[in-house]
């Protein structure tokens, strides 16, 4: 069965600092990948999705995912984080009708 | 204004006490599912439904029950709720059944059960 890893379950950067958050997958094929936000009390916003073509994408709110087959990793990033960037960030992975998530990495951002 | 709406938005009830969440999308969606949220686990997915009288078991689906009568609604049912359904749950939709597009979540529904 496919599954996803977020290795990271909590992150803290400095506002105006760059951002990485990781994220590996196990599956045979090349699922669908996507990267969703999460703010608190709030539901779901998709970010960003990889579907096929360039490996790396661009989102909403700055920020980019780059797949790398070789790595079955689809990380996220962006250059300089914005306060109002903290939240909890999903990445998931979708084939045929199974929508995995993982379980999460909480971003916490520093003035 | 497209969207996805769940109602409760808060509930807390009493072990036993049958309940239904309702989830209904205004977008003719085909593919409707229902997730549940808990820490350090992200979200799982409960049921989904790739149309009306169609759906399928999730990762989860012990304790819930699902219907599809109409495209726009996907009611989840606990026919006998028990604490460890004590969760954040999530309904979402997305255009089309056998492809995949961008899932449009519902605000979530907390629910509490003693």
């Amino acid at each position: 069965a496919q599954s996803v890893t977020q290795p990271d379950i909590h992150i803290t950067v400095s506002e105006g600092a760059s951002l990485e958050l990781r994220c590996n997958y196990s599956y045979g094929a090349t699922p669908y990948l996507f990267w969703y936000v999460q703010s608190p009390g709030q539901g779901l916003q998709l970010l960003l999705k990889y579907f096929s073509g360039d490996t790396l994408v661009q989102g909403i709110k700055g920020f980019e995912a780059e797949f790398k087959r070789s790595q079955s990793s689809f990380n996220l990033r962006k250059p300089s984080v914005h306060w109002s960037d903290a939240a909890e960030y999903f990445c998931a992975v979708y084939n045929n009708n199974d929508m995995r998530f993982g379980a999460g990495t909480r971003l916490t951002v520093k003035p | 204004e497209a969207q996805v709406t769940q109602n409760p938005r808060y509930l807390i009830t009493v072990t036993g006490k049958k309940l239904t969440v309702t989830c209904s999308q205004n977008m003719n969606h085909e593919y409707m599912s229902w997730y549940r949220q808990d820490p350090g686990l992200g979200l799982r997915q409960i049921y989904y439904s790739m149309n009306v009288e169609v759906t399928d078991k999730g990762d989860v689906p012990e304790g819930y029950k699902v219907s599809r009568k109409e495209k726009r609604n996907f009611p989840l049912i606990l026919e006998s709720p028990s604490p460890n359904q004590t969760s954040l749950y999530f309904c979402a939709s997305n255009p089309v059944s056998g492809s995949y597009n961008e899932q449009f979540f519902g605000p979530g529904t907390r629910l509490t059960v003693l």
